[in-house]
């Protein structure tokens, strides 16, 4: 049981180019999310989901779109990289109904854009 | 808009002291989540409070909830070093949506 994973662990991009940040979850859960963790800032939600093939926004979803094509897998893409989306990036996911309530959260991927 | 503060943002103290964090939340709610990060480290859940009134104790750490002050507090007896980590908390907007604090980040020195 692996819990949440994300992949990759460490990235670099340059400006304008493109990537995918892969979620994936063993706990069969329904919600999923995505966040960035700026320093001093806390996490923010960027998208999240309440089930297989339904996204909606968070907080702050401009520059970044998601697919959950499959339970277990939760995208987020960068289309065009820019500096701003230099960040660490946590994937959670969540059972829906009532227990247990909290999210439980993935190790991160550290992206620097240049 | 839902707007959570963490207060203070960074404490140092010493091993053996008690100490309070305090988290204030602008709306309604009363779900509220306790989380810890260490350096370089994903977050791990502490507490979940899920009504007014609510207190969670787990060693040395014990959280309340006050719904009707929006105020929760995460209470440190007797500190000690392991305990040095970022705390975070979150409260659920009512539709599964977290909003977090700011964070505090806790450094216990002997």
């Amino acid at each position: 049981n692996a819990g949440v994973t994300q992949t990759p662990k460490f990235r670099v991009l340059k400006t304008g180019q493109s990537m995918t940040l892969l979620c994936a979850q063993d706990m069969n859960h329904e919600y999923m999310y995505w966040y960035r963790q700026d320093p001093g800032m806390g996490l923010r939600l960027i998208h999240y989901s309440v089930g297989e093939g339904t996204t909606a926004k968070g907080e702050v979803p401009d520059g970044y779109n998601v697919s959950r094509l499959k339970k277990q897998n939760f995208l987020l893409g960068l289309e065009s990289a820019a500096p701003s989306q230099t960040s660490v990036y946590f994937c959670a996911s969540k059972a829906s109904g009532y227990y247990p309530y909290e999210q439980y959260f993935g190790p991160g991927t550290r992206l620097t854009v240049t | 808009e839902l707007k959570v503060e963490q207060n203070p943002l960074f404490l140092s103290m010493q091993e053996g002291k008690n100490y309070t964090i305090y988290c204030n939340y602008s709306t309604t709610s009363d779900r509220l989540y306790w989380y810890r990060q260490d350096p370089g480290k994903s977050l791990e859940s502490l507490f979940v409070l899920l009504s007014n009134g609510a207190v969670k104790q787990e060693g040395r750490l014990m959280a309340s909830l006050d719904t009707k002050a929006r105020l929760s507090t995460l209470h440190i007896t007797a500190a000690v070093h392991d305990l040095s980590a970022t705390y975070f908390c979150a409260v659920d907007m009512g539709t599964d949506k977290l909003i977090f604090g700011t964070g505090t980040r806790l450094q216990v020195f002997p």
